[in-house]
């Protein structure tokens, strides 16, 4: 167990929907990561925030945001899902503002139907 | 643009026998460099890590080996169990610039007992 909790295990949606992916950091990290894995790909990182501001993007798209709040969780948002968005989509946290360890959650996976 | 290329999909060796994934990397600007192993069904976990500075970090039965020149990095088990068996992600950062971690697509260890 990582310590880094992600909510909800699996989701089912359909296109041009909306959903909300959460994540908790581990205890004392202030570095919350975002990422994405498709089928057969490696991880792309999305969006890192570091005590509540943004502090590096990645390949993230125009329809997805992310934020995180004042007691550090963390919230994805996908909106006008495609079927291209189904993914497992993961969270890692580190303490440091630099990237070096990360801790994973067990990810969400999303499909869009 | 794939700036950490991890060539080979999958390796298989024989219990009690060395591993070796590779990696290799394009952006002269990475750093910091870090190896992830993951199981199905769970996130990916950190491994061992090396600094640019090093060309070598051990722990136990890992080694990650740097060669800057040729801009390769390569993670030696030994000896491999069964169960190392997993996927095996190389991830590089640029601790200094823009920070966000970059991944391989993986290499998937089968060890066999």
């Amino acid at each position: 167990d990582s310590g880094v909790t992600q909510t909800p295990k699996h989701l089912i949606t359909a296109t041009g929907q909306r959903v909300t992916l959460r994540c908790s950091p581990r205890s004392g990290d202030l570095s919350v990561y975002w990422y994405q894995q498709s089928l057969d790909q490696g991880l792309q990182f999305l969006i890192q925030y570091y005590n509540g501001e943004e502090r590096a993007k990645g390949n993230i798209l125009e329809r997805f945001s992310a934020q995180q709040f004042p007691d550090l969780h963390s919230e994805l948002n996908l909106s006008s899902l495609e079927l291209g968005d189904s993914a497992l989509y993961f969270c890692a946290s580190s303490v440091a503002r630099v990237p070096h360890e990360q801790f994973f959650g067990p990810g969400t996976r999303l499909t869009v139907l | 643009d794939q700036q950490v290329k991890q060539n080979s999909p999958s390796l298989s060796v024989q219990e009690g026998r060395i591993s070796i994934l590779n990696c290799d990397y394009t952006n002269s600007m990475f750093d910091y460099f870090l190896w992830y192993k993951k199981y199905p069904a769970e996130g990916p976990t950190f491994l061992i890590s090396i600094s640019s500075i090093k060309d070598k970090n051990e722990d136990g039965r890992f080694t990650v080996f740097l060669n800057k020149s040729a801009k390769h990095l390569s993670l030696h088990i030994v000896p491999s169990q069964p169960g190392d068996s997993a996927v095996y992600f190389c991830a590089a950062s640029d601790t200094g610039g823009y920070q966000k971690v970059t991944f391989g697509t993986g290499t998937k260890l089968q060890v066999i007992p």
